[in-house]
């Protein structure tokens, strides 16, 4: 069964410092990933996706993640995290499987410290 | 291109009654996805519609219910509400026949039930 954890619920960075929020997932065959931003009383916005192309993928905002098949991660890093980016942010996988369902992680809440 | 629209934004019922949200998806997209948003049980879906089908279903009760229009709008009801089903109702609507397409979420409609 595929599946996707998010190791960290929550995560605190000082301004300035980069962010590390890790994206475990679990699945037959390659996936398609994706990791959502989602802003207090706001719906999810698309950070970036994964459908694979290049395993480095560069989204908005300054933010990227690497697809890495043998650690069946996805993690998504910012090497300078800005008060804006305080948020809530959800990884999702979407199996190949033709059911067209979406897994999404419990999320991991994202502090940043002026 | 317009986004996803859901209304009403805000609304608040009493325990018993009945609601129903509505949701327009972006133009061109055939499947309609709803999510449940709470602070316990975090993002939990619904079900989808796909060409005024229902295609996938999560774990709800028979209370929530949906459908999907001609143009591809959708809405969902709630009956006999709950004190537990005060959440954030999250639309989500894609193309629908990729195995690699992304979710566009709209803002959510906060549903408080008294």
């Amino acid at each position: 069964a595929q599946s996707v954890t998010q190791l960290d619920s929550h995560v605190s960075v000082s301004e300035g410092t980069p962010v590390l929020l890790r994206c475990n997932y679990s699945s037959s065959y390659s996936p398609s990933l994706f990791w959502y931003v989602q802003h207090p009383n706001k719906g999810l916005q698309l950070l970036l996706k994964y459908t694979s192309a290049a395993t480095l993928v560069k989204g908005i905002n300054g933010f990227e993640a690497e697809f890495k098949k043998s650690e069946t991660s996805f993690h998504l890093t910012k090497p300078s995290a800005h008060m804006s980016d305080a948020a809530e942010y959800f990884c999702v996988v979407r199996p190949p499987s033709g059911t067209y369902k979406y897994i999404f992680g419990t999320g991991t809440r994202l502090k940043v410290l002026a | 291109k317009a986004g996803v629209t859901q209304t009403p934004r805000y609304l608040i019922k009493t325990r018993g009654q009945q609601v129903t949200l509505s949701c327009s998806p972006i133009s061109g997209h055939r499947s309609v996805s709803w999510y449940q948003q709470t602070p316990g049980q975090g993002l939990q879906f619904l079900f989808e519609y796909f060409s005024e089908t229902q295609r996938n279903k999560g774990n709800f009760p028979g209370r929530f219910s949906g459908r999907q229009f001609s143009n591809s709008r959708s809405e969902m009801n709630v009956s006999t509400l709950e004190l537990g089903d005060s959440a954030l109702y999250l639309c989500a609507s894609s193309i629908g026949t990729e195995n690699t397409g992304e979710l566009f979420f709209g803002e959510g409609s906060r549903l408080t039930v008294l």
